[in-house]
């Protein structure tokens, strides 16, 4: 079955970064894109990014453009999201997700706690 | 950017039947997804391409979409279907998906 598994949680200082990876497993990694989404603390879901698998091309919320960075490495199967200078508003829950080609995310890993304090 | 609005909370008694708005504008020519998020867990797709069920959703959950309101109708409400409910589109002029600000669904 289709499964996406995230890295453990993460503590952090203001001004560091973190990379929160997501393995997958059970279906052909190039064939959906993956999708990252924050959800802050007894917020909303907040549309991050997406990688394209196959070919590598990506795309990025104006909100966190030039501060995340998405990449896959198509031989462990596994995207990986990046985000540096991070700040207390940060912390949050992150979730990477499958998405399908009519625009769901059809599966979701089971998130990951960033959590940023001095 | 598209944006996608729902009502905060609903509420409803068990065995009654909830629905759950989510305006946009023409979002009837958009494919509207829904998500289940139960406390401390992450979102599970309930309704996709409008009103396909993903399998192990039970019938009870539908959708419907038209004009500039889809709807998440949630039939003979249960305990266990307390949860937040987020509608999800793709923008297509920006080539991202959307999701709608969330509903939490009380059962009484």
């Amino acid at each position: 079955q289709v499964q996406l598994v995230q890295s453990g949680a993460e503590v952090k200082k203001p001004g560091a970064s973190v990379r929160v990876s997501c393995k997958t497993s059970g279906y052909t990694f190039t064939n959906y894109m993956i999708h990252w989404v924050r959800q802050a603390p007894g917020q909303g879901l907040e549309w991050m990014g997406w990688i394209n698998t196959g070919n590598g091309n990506t795309k990025y919320s104006q909100k966190f453009q030039g501060r995340v960075t998405i990449t896959r490495d198509t031989s462990a199967t596994t995207a990986y999201m990046e985000m540096r200078s991070l700040r207390s508003e940060d912390t949050a829950v992150f979730y990477c997700t499958r998405g399908d080609d009519v625009g769901a995310s059809d599966s979701w890993g089971q998130g990951t706690l960033v959590t940023v304090s001095s | 950017s598209y944006v996608l609005t729902q009502p905060p909370s609903v509420s409803v008694a068990p065995g009654q039947t909830a629905r759950i708005a989510c305006g946009g504008d023409n979002i009837g020519i958009k494919t509207v997804h829904w998500y289940q998020q139960k406390s401390g867990q992450a979102p599970v797709v309930v309704i996709y391409h409008d009103n396909d069920r993903p399998s192990g959703i039970p019938e009870r959950f539908s959708g419907s979409n038209s004009g500039d309101t889809a709807a998440l109708t949630i039939s003979r409400v249960e305990a266990g279907d307390e949860a937040d409910y987020y509608c999800q589109v793709w923008d297509s002029r920006n080539d991202h998906p959307v999701f709608g600000g969330g509903t939490k669904l009380t059962v009484l």
